[in-house]
């Protein structure tokens, strides 16, 4: 699967949109992208995935670059429960179907803040 | 989604001993999978938990140290073996249906502390 890069950290006013930037020029035809947090102290928590396509749903959108070489992930209105760490993986199904392995990179950590 | 339980939540353990995690989904799952986060860094992924077979474990990770069993669609566990301070961690069970490029859930971690 494709390697991601993601800037270490970020703060955003609480109310106004986070947008979350990652790379992953490697990534090849049949790769998705996905995005999941990690709240302190609780397992990750999926947000949203995307192939080319940009995605909305109740959580985030997920803006997908023509070239797939990037994404942004938007959280529309960041609110302090918000705060925690954002991993961008880029993951693939095997020969059989299946999916590939979730690889969790170091992540964003995002600090929303009044 | 997969609503996913791990018992026990936190546990203080002696250096030499072993521990035993249980991991219960809510539903038939194909894919069920455990990870470790030591402290202050990201998931790594120890071995997928395969039904009535043995455990397949990534590269650093040996079947001697992180015996796996799932016996069944709904329920693994993963025992860590002869810890020691280095092994504190948390770990994470995680499921999927593995069909296509589906959705990963994962469970609430257990919080290991070794002594």
């Amino acid at each position: 699967d494709a390697k991601t890069t993601q800037p270490t950290s970020m703060d955003c006013a609480e109310g106004r949109a986070a947008n979350l930037p990652c790379n992953h020029s490697t990534i090849s035809g049949n790769e998705y992208v996905y995005w999941y947090r990690q709240i302190h102290s609780q397992g990750p928590q999926y947000i949203i995935h995307g192939l080319k396509n940009n995605e909305t749903n109740e959580m985030a959108s997920l803006i997908i670059t023509e070239d797939r070489k990037s994404s942004t992930l938007i959280l529309p209105h960041a609110t302090l429960r918000d705060t925690a760490v954002y991993y961008c993986i880029v993951r693939g199904t095997l020969n059989t179907g299946t999916a590939s392995k979730l690889t969790f990179g170091t992540g964003t950590r995002l600090q929303v803040t009044l | 989604s997969a609503v996913i339980s791990q018992k026990p939540s936190r546990d203080i353990c002696q250096r030499g001993t072993s521990l035993t995690i249980q991991c219960q989904v809510d539903s038939q799952v194909t894919m069920m999978f455990w990870y470790r986060q030591q402290p202050g860094q990201s998931l790594t992924l120890i071995a997928t938990a395969n039904q009535g077979s043995e455990a397949t474990y990534e590269s650093g990770f040996v079947i001697d140290k992180f015996p796996i069993s799932r016996p069944n669609l709904t329920f693994s566990t993963l025992t860590v073996s002869n810890m020691s301070p280095e092994d504190s961690s948390i770990y994470l069970c995680s499921v999927g249906t593995g069909q296509g490029v589906g959705e990963q859930f994962f469970g609430p971690g257990t919080r290991l502390t070794v002594l």
